[in-house]
């Protein structure tokens, strides 16, 4: 499985747009690319999947640049709601019936005032 | 639409008592995970059921864990004898459908997950 690089923590000021970048160098071709969210005390929720170039959803859109070694999600006018850890992930279907994820440190996204 | 639900929130036994985790997947999903996040590392796979079967069981630490799926429904995960180490944060996630070949996969829902405290 690939091993994801993404900063530790990230400071903003509410309704400025938020990118993230993730670095994933030895993504393998079937590998999709996969963010979490994660508020304490709750369990990882899911925000948005790509392959390839952009994928926008209601919450997030996420960039894939052609080489895929990296990927950037945006979120766009965050909120203090927003704040949480941020988990990029990638991997893929084993082949086996079985897709586990595969989580790393993640991004710790503060909102301020 | 209810989401995964685990019971107990929060568990606190003592080294070498047994622990029993549950977790109910949303209804209608086949594939049920567990993950764990003990003290200051990342959450990691524990196993995977599809159904009642288990799919993938590669990241059960050890023996001393039992996962069940009875039915197909919900799930139940026991430590016994539980150690210092066992302590941390299980997550159950469940997903409908089933992976796709080619890398796409089935969102997991996650649970709020079940604190457990080994002292």
């Amino acid at each position: 499985l690939a091993k994801t690089t993404q900063p530790i923590s990230m400071d903003s000021y509410e309704g400025q747009e938020v990118n993230i970048t993730c670095s994933h160098n030895n993504i393998a071709t079937n590998d999709y690319i996969t963010w979490y969210q994660q508020f304490p005390s709750q369990g990882p929720r899911f925000i948005i999947q790509g392959y390839k170039t952009k994928v926008t959803n209601e919450v997030a859109s996420l960039f894939i640049p052609a080489d895929r070694k990296s990927s950037t999600l945006s979120l766009p006018r965050v909120s203090l709601s927003d704040t949480a850890v941020y988990y990029c992930l990638v991997g893929r279907y084993s082949g086996a019936g079985s897709y586990q994820l595969t989580f790393g440190k993640g991004t710790k996204l503060s909102v301020i005032p | 639409e209810a989401g995964v639900t685990q019971f107990p929130s929060h568990s606190v036994i003592e080294k070498g008592q047994t622990v029993t985790l549950r977790c109910d997947p949303i209804s209608g999903h086949d594939n049920l995970y567990w993950y764990r996040r003990v003290m200051g590392k990342e959450i990691k796979f524990l196993l995977h059921f599809v159904k009642e079967s288990k799919q993938d069981e590669s990241g059960m630490p050890n023996n001393r864990f039992l996962a069940e799926r009875t039915g197909g429904t919900y799930s139940t995960l026991k430590v016994q004898p539980a150690e210092l180490e066992d302590s941390g944060v299980y997550f159950c996630a469940s997903s409908q459908g089933t992976p796709g070949l080619g890398g796409f996969y089935n969102e997991q829902f996650f649970g709020p997950g079940t604190r457990l405290t080994v002292l």
